[in-house]
């Protein structure tokens, strides 16, 4: 059974402080693993797509990386503006219609 | 560029009386549509969606069903509400792709069944 876990549940930083965040996955055969962010009461918004081990993608504090068993969101010098929630969702090549599979997703609260 | 509304925003209903969320995308054709629903403010379920006019998919057996009258319209629907259907119900959209192909949300609607 295809799934996606999330680690840790909740994180938090003082700003300025980096570190990762962790998705594990099981999935036969992988289309694309997705990162989103979500802010309290509103919907999830896109940051990466990644495709194969060894590919990176970067934008502004955040980098994911992606290997054949799990995915890595570093944050970089976090400002309390980054505290969200952070999903991952794997879809897997035989998927229909394009299905996600999301995990629990983690919790950054930055504090100034 | 594209859009994806929902609405209401929020609604509170009793148990028993029926629902309808809507949500309407703009700016695309032929989209993959979704509806989730997010308890706890965590994981999302996927509930059901639809790759075309009158296509509908179940993911979870249960007390809501689906429908997309329209090419960018879909709605989910319930005949009676039971209390373990409040949540946090999200819509999203995504292009039809034989690779990977990112979803895109909307703002979402906040049921809360008394």
């Amino acid at each position: 059974e295809d799934q996606v876990t999330q680690s840790p549940e909740a994180l938090r930083l003082q700003e300025g402080e980096s570190s990762s965040l962790n998705c594990s996955y099981t999935v036969s055969g992988l289309r694309g693993l997705f990162w989103y962010r979500q802010d309290p009461g509103k919907g999830p918004e896109f940051l990466f797509t990644l495709y194969s081990a060894g590919e990176e993608k970067e934008k502004e504090r955040l980098k994911a990386t992606l290997t054949k068993k799990e995915s890595f969101l570093h944050i970089t010098a976090p400002k309390p503006e980054d505290s969200a929630t952070y999903l991952c969702a794997v879809q897997a090549i035989y998927n229909q219609g394009g299905k996600l599979i999301f995990g629990q997703g983690t919790e950054l609260s930055v504090k100034p | 560029s594209q859009t994806i509304h929902q609405w209401p925003a929020t609604l509170v209903q009793p148990v028993g009386s029926p629902l309808s969320l809507e949500c309407t995308v703009e700016g695309t054709s032929n989209p993959n549509l979704y509806w989730y629903r997010q308890a706890a403010g965590r994981g999302l379920q996927l509930l059901f969606y639809s790759v075309g006019i009158g296509q509908i998919s179940s993911e979870v057996p249960q007390n809501l069903s689906a429908s997309r009258p329209q090419d960018r319209q879909f709605i989910l629907s319930s005949k009676k509400l039971l209390l373990s259907d409040s949540g946090f119900y999200l819509c999203a959209w995504s292009v039809m792709s034989g690779g990977p192909v990112e979803q895109y949300f909307g703002p979402g609607t906040r049921l809360t069944v008394t």
